[in-house]
């Protein structure tokens, strides 16, 4: 079946400093992919998404490449700030009658001042 | 345009109650999902109600069930709660076939 892998956090950087958040992904099918946002003691909020192979996905300064022949879905951001600390979770969903979200186990990240 | 609600935002159960969860979604969405996250368990898929109907459930016992009204808002009921299942519901919709869905705030349930 379908799956979606994450690097193990918790991830903690110093303000500025790069980050990437791998996530590789297992699929029968071309899914959309998604990157997921959770801030502490709110719901998710949706980073961004590619929906094909080469699609790049980028909002506020993140950004991640659809890879179909690593089959992976990497965050990257160039310079991290205190308000990024939360947890990010990669998702995939092939959309149509196909349905619900398959998630990663996420990746809490925190920023140091 | 108002995003997705839930309610209550907390609840506080014992064990062998029952418990009601509601979501509003976005307007003109007409599909809901809801998710648990419970510790450590990461986000499950739990069931997907769409035009009234219940499309598909995740690997959850039969008293996780729930209903999707005519105006697309659906609840979620968990009958004869268990210690684990505390965890935050969390409800989502999306417009038709799209792939983007979008999630509420989340209902955080304690049982005690």
């Amino acid at each position: 079946g379908d799956s979606v892998t994450q690097m193990e956090g918790p991830v903690t950087l110093s303000e500025e400093a790069f980050l990437t958040i791998n996530c590789t992904y297992t699929a029968t099918g071309y899914p959309s992919l998604f990157w997921y946002v959770q801030y502490p003691g709110e719901g998710l909020q949706l980073l961004l998404k590619a929906t094909k192979a080469d699609d790049k996905g980028s909002n506020k300064g993140f950004e991640a490449t659809y890879r179909k022949e690593t089959t992976s879905f990497h965050l990257e951001k160039g310079s991290v700030q205190v308000s990024d600390s939360a947890v990010y979770f990669c998702a995939l969903n092939y959309g149509g009658s196909q349905g619900n979200l398959i998630f990663g186990k996420g990746t809490k990240l925190s920023v140091k001042p | 345009e108002a995003g997705v609600t839930q309610s209550p935002t907390h609840l506080i159960k014992t064990r062998g109650q029952q418990v009601t969860l509601r979501c509003s979604p976005i307007s003109g969405h007409t599909s809901v999902y809801w998710y648990q996250q419970a510790l450590g368990l990461g986000l499950q898929f739990l069931l997907w109600y769409d035009e009234g109907e219940e499309r598909n459930r995740g690997n959850f016992p039969p008293r996780f069930s729930g209903r999707q009204f005519p105006n697309y808002s659906s609840e979620l009921n968990v009958n004869a709660l268990e210690l684990e299942d505390s965890a935050l519901y969390l409800c989502a919709s999306r417009r038709g076939l799209t792939d983007t869905q979008y999630f509420g705030p989340g209902t955080r349930l304690t049982v005690l």
